[in-house]
């Protein structure tokens, strides 16, 4: 079964660094997403990508975060300058149609900003 | 906008006794409706959703959910649980049209031997 995939599983990085988060969507997917998870918290929805756009975007989506299709298969989450509060688990989902309730989930990446 | 309640933060329940976990959602129209299944440190897994029809869901792993519009709910059950059923659970609903799913806080089940 197709399957979305995330790398690194685990990365640690400083404060005020710059981090870049990878995911593969699944291959014929079209729609792309970012949602975090604080530990202990709820997943919280980050952004919405298609089509080389963002579709939609939370108030956590600010300046210092980014995306993008850099190729035909990865979706990249840029975080510009890292802070304490940005250690989180961070998933990426892809959906073949336009409705996010049609996605998939990857594994994610457990961010640790120290 | 859509919103999640998951009023039990944690559960704890014996092995081998039913489980019924509460899920209630706020959304103008029918949601999509969904339950993931997360151990600790991992990911989520589907567990099993709702988009429309038959109103009692069957999903992996011997779950079932049910969904009453008329309550708002759609509360996650399993007949019989197993140890192995330790872990997090998230209940999230989504626009049929939407860009994104909102998540409940989660409920915890502990399993008691």
């Amino acid at each position: 079964e197709p399957e979305v995939t995330q790398t690194p599983s685990h990365q640690v990085t400083q404060m005020g660094q710059e981090v870049i988060l990878r995911c593969v969507p699944i291959s014929n997917h079209l729609y792309f997403y970012w949602y975090r998870q604080i530990l202990g918290q709820k997943v919280e929805f980050l952004v919405s990508f298609y089509n080389n756009e963002i579709s939609e975007k939370s108030e956590i989506f600010d300046d210092q975060f980014s995306v993008e299709r850099p190729d035909g298969s990865n979706f990249t989450l840029k975080i510009r300058s890292t802070k304490l509060e940005d250690s989180a688990m961070y998933f990426c989902a892809s959906s073949e149609r336009r409705q996010a309730v049609q996605s998939y989930f990857g594994p994610g990446t457990r961010l640790t900003v120290t | 906008a859509q919103s999640v309640t998951q009023p039990d933060i944690h559960i704890t329940v014996s092995e081998g006794a039913s489980l019924e976990l509460r899920c209630n959602y706020s959304y103008g129209a029918t949601p999509y409706l969904f339950w993931y299944v997360q151990s600790p440190g991992q990911g989520l897994q589907l567990l099993l959703k709702y988009f429309s029809g038959d109103t009692l869901v069957q999903g992996i792993k011997g779950f079932e959910a049910e969904f009453k519009r008329s309550q708002s709910s759609f509360n996650l059950r399993k007949p019989s649980v197993h140890w192995s059923d330790a872990a997090e659970y998230f209940c999230a609903v989504g626009a049929p049209d939407g860009n994104k799913l909102v998540f409940g806080a989660g409920t915890i089940l502990r399993v008691k031997s």
